[in-house]
């Protein structure tokens, strides 16, 4: 079956500095998702990608969705105490499979 | 307000127990999934149903057992042959119609079950 691999598990950083969260699937996706998840809270839907080589920005998260629509990556630019959570890509081909996710931590 | 409730957000159960979640929908979307997060780990799919009536098995539905009798309910079993229980569980909808194709998915706040 589908499987979603993302990296790295944990990533913590100083204020200021950049973070990239990794996704990668063992087949060929339809879509890409990704969602935040504070501490003790539920995912919550950030964006979807649909369309191969497909680039969109929120503010300072930038995510890319690969050629071959098997891959994808979050970026923030210079990270604020407030983006602290666990970002989770999660890959549609008929069911939704997440990634293990990475857990952000920022230091003031 | 449209959205996705779980029940009840904390779960004690004793070993040897079935004990059912809820999960509850007014967002007329067509999938529903549940999902089991441990401590620090990702979310693992348990079921899926993309339809009224019918259901697929997920990567770890041992143990579990689900019904979609109505569009807006999908009701997870944890049975007493899940050896290991305790855990977050996470049921979310979107508007899939048995494609390939996925929306925005909504979570519930989750039902946190431990076995006593």
């Amino acid at each position: 079956g589908q499987q979603v691999m993302q990296i790295p598990q944990y990533q913590h950083v100083q204020e200021g500095e950049d973070f990239t969260t990794y996704c990668n699937s063992s087949t060929t996706l339809s879509n890409i998702q990704w969602y935040k998840q504070r501490p003790g809270g539920h995912p919550v839907f950030l964006i979807q990608l649909v369309k191969s080589g497909e680039v969109k920005k929120q503010k300072r998260l930038t995510f890319q969705f690969g050629e071959a629509k098997k891959n994808s990556s979050l970026h923030i630019t210079a990270t604020q105490t407030t983006d602290v959570g666990t970002y989770f890509c999660a890959g549609h081909n008929n069911d939704m499979r997440f990634g293990a996710g990475t857990r952000l931590t920022v230091k003031p | 307000d449209g959205g996705i409730t779980q029940s009840p957000k904390y779960l004690f159960r004793k070993e040897g127990q079935n004990v059912t979640l809820s999960c509850e929908q007014n967002l007329n979307h067509d999938a529903m999934y549940w999902y089991r997060q441990d401590p620090g780990q990702g979310l693992r799919l348990i079921y899926y149903s993309q339809i009224v009536n019918d259901f697929q098995k997920g990567d770890i539905a041992e143990g579990y057992s689900v019904s979609r009798e109505k569009k807006e309910s999908f009701p997870l079993t944890v049975t007493s042959a899940q050896k290991n229980p305790t855990a977050f569980y996470l049921c979310a909808s979107d508007k899939s119609q048995g494609g390939r194709r996925g929306t925005e998915a909504f979570f519930g706040q989750g039902t946190r079950l431990t076995v006593v």
